[in-house]
């Protein structure tokens, strides 16, 4: 299927676990993002990517890796979960003209 | 800094009106705005998209507007019906990177059948 697939949908985990989110779009964007969704704080960006090997951090970085070898895939990664990283995860993609689109969404819970 | 706004934050009418959902935002220099519906649970999806140098987007029975110099777009759905319920956002970007994309905290519609 055309679009952003995010995997897993659902995800929990303990503290201090390493846990990594996947992202593949099947359009060939250059521009990639990771936002946050939480109650109260609305959509805040971790981190971006221009192009595969190009990536630079957003309004909410620490505590998060990306990564983009390939153009179709962006995966982000807690390196040591904590709580306050219990949240909705979402990457999306940009057209040329500017348009986005998102993914369904990662839900993590950290316990 | 862009700051984007929407108000009201949530807003509930019976099925059929016509309703104007609305969009402000501070700097009027933007490339574009996005207006997106997003279900519980869901991602969000793309509505419309309108270009600095457009007025207004259709698509079936939306309509979304644009007027840059002041701050504004509004999102008129028209005859409402129980499955336009959702939260819609918008998101202005003003260039300068990723950064540049400012999202409002959304309206959340319910449609009364």
């Amino acid at each position: 299927d055309a679009g952003i697939t995010q995997s897993p949908r659902y995800k929990i985990t303990e503290t201090g676990r390493q846990v990594t989110l996947m992202c593949h779009q099947t359009w060939s964007h250059s521009y990639m993002f990771w936002y946050r969704q939480d109650l109260g704080h609305g959509l805040r960006l971790i981190y971006y990517s221009a192009a595969a090997d190009i990536t630079d951090k957003g309004e909410v970085p620490d505590g998060y890796v990306v990564s983009r070898s390939k153009t179709e895939n962006f995966p982000l990664t807690l390196e040591s979960a904590t709580r306050s990283q219990t949240s909705v995860y979402f990457c999306a993609s940009k057209t040329g003209a500017g348009e986005l689109f998102f993914g369904e969404g990662s839900r993590l819970t950290v316990l | 800094k862009q700051e984007v706004t929407q108000i009201p934050a949530a807003l509930s009418v019976p099925e059929g009106e016509n309703l104007v959902l609305n969009c402000s935002f501070t700097d009027s220099a933007i490339y574009n705005l996005q207006w997106f519906r997003q279900d519980p649970g869901k991602g969000l999806t793309s509505l419309l998209l309108i270009q600095s140098s457009q007025r207004e987007q259709t698509s079936g029975r939306l309509n979304a507007s644009l007027d840059k110099s002041s701050g504004r777009s509004t999102l008129y759905i028209a005859a409402s019906q129980p499955g336009d319920s959702a939260t819609y956002l918008c998101a202005v970007y003003s260039g300068g990177g990723a950064d540049g994309l400012t999202f409002g905290k959304g309206t959340h519609l319910i449609i009364q059948p």
